[in-house]
């Protein structure tokens, strides 16, 4: 699945360093936030998600925040690994509208040995 | 780990020509959609489908397109007459169950050129 753009912001991150993505999501309304990581040749692959009754969600390795407030929402990758080299999309839903999902532009994370 | 899987993974047509993307989804899922992504550009929503009809439909899904679910495990695109711009990759994708709507599951994608 190719998600190469000539202008996907990229992200270098050291091996063992912590990552941080940061999307800006456009619909104040969307309740409903998704991150989602695609490598090369893949579809896109849930991550996390979180509903905006939340600030905060927490899985394995990875912290998704979300700041309504200013219609942000930020992935964090603890210990960043070979492995998470991927391209990495926020997506937004409003559930009640149904289930369609908003994809951003995308985030290109290199991770160096 | 079940997944969504997709056929074929490449395919080359012409101008004006009808294609079928195909799709077999998760089998216990309810809800089946399909997302395009032409190269550079953003994953854009096309068509959501639930109990045997379209729930909703992106300004894209025009009548040159169509789903279809022929039987309990296949989800089908149709793309009528192809246009240069169609050239993208096509994911489907599913979710959900009796208990609710869930995540979505993305396939692997198949890459449509039209020359």
């Amino acid at each position: 699945g190719e998600s190469v753009g000539l202008h996907l912001p990229t992200l270098s991150v050291q091996e063992g360093d912590n990552s941080i993505i940061n999307c800006a999501y456009s619909n104040s309304a969307s309740d409903y936030f998704i991150w989602y990581k695609q490598e090369s040749g893949k579809g896109p692959q849930f991550i996390i998600d979180i509903r905006s009754n939340m600030d905060k969600r927490q899985g394995q390795r990875v912290t998704v925040l979300l700041n309504k407030t200013v219609k942000h929402l930020s992935l964090q990758i603890a210990a960043t690994q070979p492995g998470d080299s991927a391209v990495y999309f926020c997506a937004e839903n409003i559930k009640a509208a149904g289930n369609k999902l908003t994809f951003g532009g995308g985030t290109r994370v290199l991770v160096k040995p | 780990e079940p997944e969504v899987t997709q056929t074929p993974s490449h395919q080359v047509t012409q101008m004006g020509q009808e294609v079928i993307l195909r799709c077999v989804p998760i089998s216990n899922h309810l809800y089946f959609y399909w997302y395009r992504q032409i190269l550079g550009q953003k994953v854009e929503f096309l068509v959501s489908f639930y109990n045997n009809e379209i729930s909703e439909k992106s300004e894209i899904f025009d009548d040159q397109f169509s789903v279809e679910r022929p039987d309990g495990s296949n989800f089908t695109l149709k793309i009528r007459s192809t246009k240069l711009e169609d050239s993208a990759m096509y994911f489907c994708a599913s979710s959900g169950d009796s208990l609710g709507v869930g995540e979505q599951y993305f396939g692997p994608g198949t890459r449509l050129t039209v020359t």
